[in-house]
C-alpha cells in the first residue's frame, strides 16, 4: 500500500512569508492522482490543487503545486492571514484514496 | 452548484449504529461518486469509502469493511453512510464529498460535516 508522508508537521511563519510543504509517497504515483486540500478548524476541507499542479476554481495564484514521482510540493508564496490552516495531500490509486497526515501552517 | 447538506449531530452508545445522510441538491446526483471521509479530534483526515449513485456500487477502506454500508435514495438525491458496532474511537466528524473522476480524481465539494459522538 502507498503511504504518504508530509513534512514538516508544523510550519511556523509570519504573514507575507513563503511556505513550502512537502508530500512524499512511498512509491511512485501518477501526478494526475495527487491533490492538496486546506482544512480550517470548524470548516469542511476544501480543494486547493488537483493533478499535482492545477489550481481548483477560485484558488489564488499564490498557491502553487509541483512535483512528480514520489515527491510533491505545495508552495504558498506570500502567506495571507486566511492561509493559516492544515494542509493535506491526497493520492488515488486502486479505487482508494489516501491522505497524508497533514502539515499545520501556523503564525 | 455542487452543494452537499448533511444531517445533524448524533450521540450513540458503544455497540450502537449511526446513519448519516448527505443531500445533494443543485447538480445531477447520478453523475458523481459520493465518498465519505472522517476526522477524529486531533487527528487527520481518513477516507472511508465510495459509492456510485447510479449503480449503487461501493468500495470501502479495509479498516471499515464489515462495519460500514453506503447507500443512496435516487428519488431524493441523498446518500447515506451507516456505521455499526460503534466504539469510542469512532467519535469524529464525518464528511461526505463529491468525487470528480476525469483525468484526475479529487473531491471538489464537501458537506458541512456531521459530528458523531460515541460515549457510554
Amino acid at each position: 500500500d502507498i503511504v504518504l508522508t508530509q513534512s514538516p508537521d508544523t510550519l511556523s511563519l509570519s504573514p507575507g512569508a513563503r511556505a513550502t510543504l512537502s508530500c512524499r509517497a512511498s512509491q511512485s504515483v501518477s501526478s494526475n492522482s495527487l491533490d492538496w486540500y486546506q482544512h480550517k478548524p470548524g470548516q469542511a476541507p476544501s480543494l486547493l490543487i488537483y493533478g499535482a499542479s492545477t489550481r481548483a476554481a477560485g484558488i489564488p495564484d499564490r498557491f502553487i503545486g509541483s512535483g512528480s514521482g514520489t515527491d510533491f510540493t505545495l508552495t504558498i508564496s506570500g502567506l495571507e492571514p486566511e492561509d493559516f490552516a492544515v494542509y493535506y495531500c491526497q493520492q488515488y490509486s486502486d479505487s482508494r484514496f489516501i491522505f497524508g497526515p497533514g502539515t499545520k501552517v501556523e503564525i | 452548484q455542487g452543494q452537499l447538506v448533511q444531517s445533524g449531530a448524533e450521540v450513540r452508545k458503544p455497540g450502537a449504529s449511526v446513519k448519516v445522510s448527505c443531500w445533494a441538491p443543485g447538480y445531477t446526483f447520478l453523475n458523481f461518486d459520493i465518498n465519505w471521509v472522517r476526522q477524529a479530534a486531533g487527528q487527520g483526515l481518513e477516507w472511508m469509502g465510495w459509492m456510485n449513485p447510479s449503480s449503487g456500487n461501493t468500495g470501502y477502506a479495509q479498516k471499515f469493511q464489515g462495519r460500514v454500508t453506503m447507500t443512496r435514495d435516487i428519488s431524493s438525491s441523498t446518500a447515506y453512510m451507516e456505521l455499526i458496532s460503534l466504539r469510542s474511537e469512532d467519535t469524529a466528524v464525518y464528511y461526505c464529498t463529491r468525487a470528480v473522476a476525469r483525468k484526475s480524481r479529487y473531491f471538489d465539494f464537501w458537506g458541512q460535516g456531521t459530528l458523531v459522538s460515541v460515549s457510554s
